[in-house]
Protein backbone atom coordinates (compact mmCIF):
# COMPACT_ATOMS: atom_id res chain seq x y z
CA UNK A 1 0.00 0.00 0.00
CA UNK A 2 1.20 3.52 -0.31
CA UNK A 3 2.36 5.38 2.60
CA UNK A 4 1.04 8.93 3.45
CA UNK A 5 2.96 11.14 5.43
CA UNK A 6 2.16 14.39 7.06
CA UNK A 7 3.63 17.62 8.49
CA UNK A 8 3.62 18.43 10.96
CA UNK A 9 1.93 16.32 13.50
CA UNK A 10 0.81 18.53 15.68
CA UNK A 11 0.84 22.76 15.83
CA UNK A 12 0.13 25.20 17.97
CA UNK A 13 -0.86 28.80 16.54
CA UNK A 14 -2.46 32.07 17.67
CA UNK A 15 -6.00 33.46 16.19
CA UNK A 16 -5.26 34.87 12.86
CA UNK A 17 -2.21 33.46 11.89
CA UNK A 18 -2.44 30.81 8.83
CA UNK A 19 -1.07 27.73 9.07
CA UNK A 20 0.24 25.08 6.55
CA UNK A 21 0.33 21.72 6.48
CA UNK A 22 1.72 18.97 4.19
CA UNK A 23 0.55 15.58 2.92
CA UNK A 24 3.26 13.63 1.31
CA UNK A 25 3.04 10.59 -0.36
CA UNK A 26 6.37 8.75 -0.57
CA UNK A 27 6.41 5.83 -2.53
CA UNK A 28 3.22 6.11 -4.97
CA UNK A 29 2.50 9.12 -7.63
CA UNK A 30 -0.70 10.10 -6.84
CA UNK A 31 -2.37 12.57 -8.78
CA UNK A 32 -5.45 12.41 -6.34
CA UNK A 33 -5.17 13.35 -2.58
CA UNK A 34 -7.82 13.90 -0.59
CA UNK A 35 -8.38 16.31 3.38
CA UNK A 36 -10.50 15.03 5.96
CA UNK A 37 -11.11 16.98 9.06
CA UNK A 38 -12.04 15.36 12.53
CA UNK A 39 -13.27 16.74 15.40
CA UNK A 40 -13.31 15.08 18.98
CA UNK A 41 -15.77 12.17 19.18
CA UNK A 42 -16.69 12.75 15.76
CA UNK A 43 -16.31 10.65 12.29
CA UNK A 44 -14.00 11.94 9.43
CA UNK A 45 -15.50 14.49 7.24
CA UNK A 46 -14.29 14.80 3.63
CA UNK A 47 -13.23 18.50 3.11
CA UNK A 48 -11.83 18.54 -0.71
CA UNK A 49 -10.42 16.25 -3.18
CA UNK A 50 -6.59 17.48 -4.52
CA UNK A 51 -5.86 17.42 -8.04
CA UNK A 52 -2.88 17.64 -8.74
CA UNK A 53 -2.41 20.55 -11.55
CA UNK A 54 -5.35 21.98 -10.82
CA UNK A 55 -7.89 23.07 -9.03
CA UNK A 56 -8.95 21.05 -5.88
CA UNK A 57 -12.48 20.15 -5.50
CA UNK A 58 -14.37 21.64 -2.11
CA UNK A 59 -17.60 20.21 -0.41
CA UNK A 60 -20.19 21.99 0.54
CA UNK A 61 -19.47 23.66 3.39
CA UNK A 62 -16.07 24.06 3.16
CA UNK A 63 -14.65 27.46 2.29
CA UNK A 64 -12.47 27.72 -0.16
CA UNK A 65 -10.44 30.63 0.29
CA UNK A 66 -10.01 29.50 4.03
CA UNK A 67 -8.52 26.03 2.85
CA UNK A 68 -6.17 26.87 0.64
CA UNK A 69 -5.46 23.78 -1.19
CA UNK A 70 -2.28 22.81 -3.84
CA UNK A 71 -0.96 20.07 -5.13
CA UNK A 72 1.50 21.00 -7.23
CA UNK A 73 3.52 17.55 -7.65
CA UNK A 74 2.64 14.09 -7.58
CA UNK A 75 3.81 13.24 -4.23
CA UNK A 76 2.72 16.45 -2.40
CA UNK A 77 -0.47 18.49 -1.53
CA UNK A 78 -0.53 21.51 1.16
CA UNK A 79 -3.73 22.54 2.82
CA UNK A 80 -3.37 26.26 4.42
CA UNK A 81 -5.63 27.36 7.22
CA UNK A 82 -5.68 30.96 6.49
CA UNK A 83 -6.81 33.03 9.05
CA UNK A 84 -6.97 30.75 11.66
CA UNK A 85 -9.56 30.66 14.41
CA UNK A 86 -10.63 28.22 17.48
CA UNK A 87 -13.00 26.55 15.42
CA UNK A 88 -10.77 25.48 12.80
CA UNK A 89 -8.93 23.61 15.79
CA UNK A 90 -9.20 19.70 14.64
CA UNK A 91 -7.58 16.16 13.73
CA UNK A 92 -6.68 17.16 9.70
CA UNK A 93 -5.87 14.33 8.13
CA UNK A 94 -4.94 13.98 4.04
CA UNK A 95 -5.20 10.48 1.70
CA UNK A 96 -4.08 8.93 -1.28
CA UNK A 97 -6.36 6.42 -3.51
CA UNK A 98 -3.77 3.29 -4.33
CA UNK A 99 -4.02 1.15 -7.57
CA UNK A 100 -7.26 -1.36 -6.18
CA UNK A 101 -8.69 1.77 -4.97
CA UNK A 102 -7.85 1.40 -1.61
CA UNK A 103 -7.52 4.85 0.43
CA UNK A 104 -4.42 5.19 2.46
CA UNK A 105 -4.34 7.91 5.30
CA UNK A 106 -1.16 9.97 6.73
CA UNK A 107 -0.86 10.54 10.45
CA UNK A 108 -2.73 12.89 11.11
CA UNK A 109 -2.09 16.62 12.13
CA UNK A 110 -3.64 18.56 15.10
CA UNK A 111 -4.39 21.90 14.93
CA UNK A 112 -4.85 23.73 17.78
CA UNK A 113 -5.74 27.65 17.95
CA UNK A 114 -5.40 29.56 20.55
CA UNK B 1 -26.64 11.38 0.57
CA UNK B 2 -24.84 7.98 2.25
CA UNK B 3 -25.29 8.08 6.21
CA UNK B 4 -23.13 5.04 7.79
CA UNK B 5 -23.85 3.71 11.12
CA UNK B 6 -21.76 2.08 13.64
CA UNK B 7 -23.09 -0.19 16.57
CA UNK B 8 -22.37 -0.24 18.94
CA UNK B 9 -19.96 2.35 20.01
CA UNK B 10 -18.01 0.96 22.52
CA UNK B 11 -17.34 -2.72 23.47
CA UNK B 12 -15.51 -3.82 26.15
CA UNK B 13 -14.29 -7.38 26.09
CA UNK B 14 -11.84 -9.51 27.66
CA UNK B 15 -8.67 -10.95 26.23
CA UNK B 16 -9.55 -13.93 23.73
CA UNK B 17 -12.78 -13.67 23.15
CA UNK B 18 -14.02 -13.16 19.54
CA UNK B 19 -15.70 -10.42 18.39
CA UNK B 20 -18.19 -8.86 15.91
CA UNK B 21 -18.60 -5.01 15.20
CA UNK B 22 -21.62 -4.12 12.61
CA UNK B 23 -21.28 -1.24 10.52
CA UNK B 24 -24.85 0.00 8.71
CA UNK B 25 -25.40 2.47 5.19
CA UNK B 26 -28.14 4.25 3.73
CA UNK B 27 -27.39 3.72 0.39
CA UNK B 28 -26.50 0.40 -1.10
CA UNK B 29 -24.83 1.65 -4.49
CA UNK B 30 -21.08 1.81 -3.13
CA UNK B 31 -18.07 1.71 -5.01
CA UNK B 32 -16.33 -0.73 -2.25
CA UNK B 33 -16.05 -0.64 1.29
CA UNK B 34 -13.12 0.06 3.89
CA UNK B 35 -12.57 -0.76 7.62
CA UNK B 36 -9.95 1.26 9.77
CA UNK B 37 -8.48 1.22 12.61
CA UNK B 38 -7.54 4.63 14.73
CA UNK B 39 -5.26 4.86 17.61
CA UNK B 40 -5.81 7.89 20.09
CA UNK B 41 -4.29 10.90 18.46
CA UNK B 42 -3.50 8.95 15.60
CA UNK B 43 -4.19 8.63 11.82
CA UNK B 44 -6.00 5.17 10.09
CA UNK B 45 -4.25 2.51 9.33
CA UNK B 46 -6.42 0.02 6.45
CA UNK B 47 -7.67 -2.87 7.43
CA UNK B 48 -9.07 -4.48 4.98
CA UNK B 49 -11.10 -3.52 1.99
CA UNK B 50 -14.01 -4.98 0.27
CA UNK B 51 -14.97 -4.48 -3.63
CA UNK B 52 -18.61 -4.16 -4.22
CA UNK B 53 -18.92 -7.68 -6.56
CA UNK B 54 -17.29 -9.30 -2.72
CA UNK B 55 -18.46 -10.72 -0.05
CA UNK B 56 -16.24 -11.11 2.76
CA UNK B 57 -12.00 -10.41 3.00
CA UNK B 58 -10.26 -11.74 5.67
CA UNK B 59 -6.63 -10.87 6.67
CA UNK B 60 -5.30 -12.57 9.73
CA UNK B 61 -7.77 -12.71 12.99
CA UNK B 62 -9.65 -10.17 11.05
CA UNK B 63 -12.62 -11.06 8.64
CA UNK B 64 -14.95 -8.42 7.20
CA UNK B 65 -18.05 -9.43 5.40
CA UNK B 66 -20.52 -7.31 3.07
CA UNK B 67 -24.30 -7.69 2.31
CA UNK B 68 -24.80 -4.41 -0.19
CA UNK B 69 -28.68 -5.38 -0.34
CA UNK B 70 -28.66 -5.30 3.30
CA UNK B 71 -26.64 -2.18 3.62
CA UNK B 72 -24.79 -3.79 6.09
CA UNK B 73 -20.89 -4.97 6.69
CA UNK B 74 -19.57 -6.66 9.78
CA UNK B 75 -15.67 -7.35 11.27
CA UNK B 76 -15.13 -10.03 13.37
CA UNK B 77 -11.87 -10.15 15.19
CA UNK B 78 -10.69 -13.31 16.53
CA UNK B 79 -9.15 -14.59 19.71
CA UNK B 80 -8.74 -10.41 20.92
CA UNK B 81 -5.97 -9.18 21.98
CA UNK B 82 -5.09 -5.96 24.28
CA UNK B 83 -3.43 -4.38 21.14
CA UNK B 84 -6.48 -4.81 19.20
CA UNK B 85 -7.74 -1.96 21.42
CA UNK B 86 -8.37 1.09 19.10
CA UNK B 87 -11.30 2.25 17.24
CA UNK B 88 -12.96 0.79 14.60
CA UNK B 89 -14.22 3.09 11.31
CA UNK B 90 -16.02 2.11 8.39
CA UNK B 91 -16.22 3.71 5.23
CA UNK B 92 -18.26 3.26 2.40
CA UNK B 93 -16.83 4.47 -1.21
CA UNK B 94 -19.22 6.11 -3.68
CA UNK B 95 -16.78 5.85 -6.62
CA UNK B 96 -17.01 6.96 -10.15
CA UNK B 97 -17.36 10.99 -10.25
CA UNK B 98 -18.52 11.04 -6.57
CA UNK B 99 -15.98 9.16 -5.25
CA UNK B 100 -15.21 9.81 -1.95
CA UNK B 101 -15.66 7.65 1.64
CA UNK B 102 -18.22 8.70 4.25
CA UNK B 103 -17.48 7.38 7.81
CA UNK B 104 -19.24 5.94 10.68
CA UNK B 105 -18.47 7.26 13.79
CA UNK B 106 -16.30 4.49 15.04
CA UNK B 107 -16.23 1.86 17.43
CA UNK B 108 -14.41 1.85 20.80
CA UNK B 109 -13.14 -1.68 21.37
CA UNK B 110 -11.26 -2.08 24.62
CA UNK B 111 -9.84 -5.44 25.55
CA UNK B 112 -8.98 -6.44 28.63
CA UNK B 113 -5.88 -8.48 29.62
Amino acid sequence: GAVVSQHPSWVICKSGTSVKIECRSLDFQATTMFWYRQFPKQSLMLMATSNEGSKATYEQGVEKDKFLINHASLTLSTLTVTSAHPEDSSFYICSVEGLTGELFFGEGSRLTVL
Amino acid sequence: KQEVTQIPAALSVPEGENLVLNCSFTDSAIYNLQWFRQDPGKGLTSLLLIQSSQREQTSGRLNASLDKSSGRSTLYIAASQPGDSATYLCASNSGGSNYKLTFGKGTLLTVNP
